[in-house]
């Protein structure tokens, strides 16, 4: 079992850009959650998807977006870049009611 | 003030030593409660998953849930250098939604 797996590893953009993350699930699994970590922080949730909607959003501005694919992997887009998203973006895989399993993320450095 | 409260550390103890970590939480409806621990620039490993109030055994680790002072614990016995990590608390409602708040992580170093 591979677990939940993530692309790119690392990412570099300019303020402005557009970038889209990618992320496939555990096997089993149906349901994808995105989280960003900040340097220090804990992660924090931006969206939750099953069965391609989008079923739950934290308190992330439009600008983050996202789509399931049939298959249940997952893709995080972030458009027009701000300094401050510059964190570790984590994928985590459920099929709930149980615990979600994280994948290594992918560290955005925006400049 | 912030849903869930996680002494940020750092915690230095000496290898062998017992480690307790603890999390304070203000939203009653937590029902799951989990601790994660988090190498450098690497993502979340799921260490205990507890439901409600009570206690759990995993080996060296124990977790422990007191739903009614809203506090959760990690003890981590016979502490190794291994364990040096950033330790996550967590938890989430009960049902089918899954969306997970963090404390924001205690570093521990185990000193050999």
């Amino acid at each position: 079992d591979a677990g939940v797996t993530q692309s790119p590893t690392h990412l570099i953009k300019t303020r402005g850009q557009q970038v889209t993350l990618r992320c496939s699930p555990k096997s089993g699994h149906d349901t994808v959650s995105w989280y960003q970590q900040a340097l220090g922080q804990g992660p924090q949730f931006i969206f939750q998807y099953y069965e391609e909607e989008e079923r739950q959003r934290g308190n992330f501005p439009d600008r983050f977006s996202g789509h399931q694919f049939p298959n249940y992997s997952s893709e995080l887009n972030v458009n027009a870049l701000l300094l401050g998203d510059s964190a570790l973006y984590l994928c985590a895989s459920s099929s709930p009611p149980y615990e979600q399993y994280f994948g290594p993320g992918t560290r955005l450095t925006v400049t | 003030q912030k849903e869930v409260e996680q002494d940020p550390g750092p915690l230095s103890v000496p290898e062998g030593a017992i480690v307790s970590l603890n999390c304070t939480y203000s939203n009653s409806a937590f029902q799951y409660f989990m601790w994660y621990r988090q190498y450098s620039r690497k993502g979340p490993e799921l260490l205990m998953y507890t439901y409600s109030s009570g206690n759990k055994e995993d080996g060296r680790f124990t977790a422990q849930v007191d739903k009614s002072s809203k506090y959760i614990s990690l003890f981590i016995r016979d502490s190794q250098p291994s364990d040096s990590a950033t330790y996550l608390c967590a938890m989430s409602y009960s049902g089918g939604y899954q969306k997970v708040t963090f404390g924001t992580g205690t570093k521990l170093q185990v000193i050999p």
